[in-house]
């Protein structure tokens, strides 16, 4: 049974960078039928994507989050990783990772971390 | 503003059948791309109730039925039950993002 997991970052200061990590575990990273991606939903609102990434390496951002955003995979570790730079109290929100087939669905969910961007 | 829009809610008695709409654009739906709903419960991450517009994942009651038609889609729920509160979002492929996209979500409240 595949699972996800985040890591938790818990609080981070405005300004800085948010760094969060997907465990994959139950299933190797390094597959050509999904790929892997992060989305986030800040308190009582919709759902977002960030981005998404090949285990080859190549991704694709939200172009409102191109400039802060990269998303990273290391198949050795079977795990991939979001870092958003220059955070604002408009970033809190809670953050999943997912996997996707490749007709985009999202058939697998981490449980989800809240990250809340505060002094 | 999401790229798909959906109704903010909708509410039924139990038993009833209630319809969510999900109404995309060219570059999305009308592009051809595939429809999928999921459910949200509170304080969960969110389900995949409905793959490919009318597909459904092992386990999903077949309650929950899809449909698709040019820039739209509906999620339909039949037998209408008290577990089916929850939020429920529609989500596609933008080929002008190069991503995936979700409606708003449309909060169901069984009356």
């Amino acid at each position: 049974q595949l699972q996800l997991q985040e890591s938790d970052p818990g609080l981070v200061k405005p300004s800085e960078t948010l760094s969060l990590t997907c465990t994959v575990s139950g299933g190797s990273i390094s597959t050509n039928d999904y790929y892997w991606g992060w989305i986030r939903q800040p308190p009582g609102k919709g759902l977002e994507s960030i981005g998404t990434i090949y285990y080859s390496g190549h991704a694709y951002y939200n172009p409102s989050l191109r400039s802060r955003v990269t998303i990273s995979v290391d198949t050795s570790k079977n795990f991939f990783s979001l870092r958003l730079s220059s955070v604002t109290a408009a970033d809190t929100a809670v953050y999943f990772c997912a996997r996707h087939g490749l007709n985009d669905q999202i058939d697998s969910w981490g449980q989800g971390t809240l990250v809340t961007v505060s002094s | 503003q999401s790229l798909l829009t959906q109704p903010p809610s909708v509410s039924g008695a139990p038993g009833q059948r209630v319809s969510i709409s999900c109404t995309g654009s060219s570059s999305n739906i009308g592009a051809g791309f595939d429809v999928h709903w999921y459910q949200q419960l509170p304080g969960a991450a969110p389900k995949l109730l409905v793959s490919g517009a009318t597909s459904r994942p092992s386990g999903v009651p077949d309650r929950f039925s899809g449909s698709k038609s040019g820039t739209s889609a509906s999620l339909a729920i039949t037998g209408l039950q008290a577990d089916d509160e929850a939020d429920y979002y529609c989500q596609s492929y933008d080929s002008s993002l190069s991503l995936s996209i979700f409606g708003g979500g449309t909060k169901v409240t069984v009356l």
